[in-house]
């Protein structure tokens, strides 16, 4: 059975920093893209960053580029979202989700989601 | 970016009545060289990460009950719940793959019983 777990979420103050790890299971990990997605509260779903199988390859959105940083370590089977210069807008529930193969089109596993929450 | 409209935002059908929600697409979501849309479904239950339900508009996932269909093509798609069950109560979202990134998502629709 595929599973996807997140940690690492919490408050923190605007400006700070905060890890955040997805600990996968039951799937060849290495074979996969992976993604973080969130979702403000009562809120609708935003894409937020990718990296390739061998993490060769990273993408962002335009609203977290240059502060966020995704990485993996295919040896733990684990998938990591480094967040600095957190706003408060970025208070979200972060999901992490496997991407379909061959061809990383939609997302056909998602983790149970760590919610972040930036606040003074 | 391409830009996913749901409508409506909220829907309110009867246990065994028919669902239909619509999303629509600021771009053609079809590609000429294999005629296929890309174009997923989800759905999210109250305090539940989303599910995949159909890619490529109307594929359905391993294990998704066969109420649940998807039609359309280019621009316009909708999601079919031939007849409502309880455990459909969900918000439902469409997601394009036709240009990633970003992988954008409609606004999402609030089904209710």
């Amino acid at each position: 059975e595929v599973q996807l777990v997140e940690s690492g979420g919490g408050l923190v103050q605007p400006g700070g920093s905060l890890r955040l790890s997805c600990a996968a299971s039951g799937f060849t990990f290495s074979s996969y893209w992976m993604h973080w997605v969130r979702q403000a509260p009562g809120k609708g779903l935003v894409w937020v960053s990718r990296i390739k199988t061998d993490g060769s390859t990273t993408d962002y959105a335009d609203s977290v580029k240059g502060r966020f940083t995704i990485s993996r370590d295919n040896a733990k089977n684990t998938l990591y979202l480094q967040m600095n210069s957190l706003r408060v807008e970025d208070t979200a529930v972060y999901y992490c989700a496997r991407g379909d193969v061959p061809l990383d089109y939609y997302f056909d596993s998602w983790g149970q989601g760590t919610l972040v929450t930036v606040s003074s | 970016d391409i830009v996913m409209t749901q409508s409506p935002d909220s829907l309110a059908v009867s246990l065994g009545e028919r669902a239909t929600i619509n999303c629509k697409s600021s771009q053609s979501l079809l590609y000429s060289s294999n005629n296929k849309n890309y174009l997923a479904w989800y759905h999210q239950k109250p305090g539940q990460p989303p599910k995949l339900l159909i890619y490529w508009a109307s594929t359905r996932e391993s294990g998704v009950p066969d109420r649940f269909s998807g039609s359309g093509s280019g621009t316009d798609f909708t999601l079919t719940i031939s007849s409502l069950q309880a455990e459909d109560v969900a918000v439902y979202y469409c997601q394009q793959y036709y240009t990633t990134p970003p992988y954008t998502f409609g606004q999402g629709t609030k089904l209710e019983i």
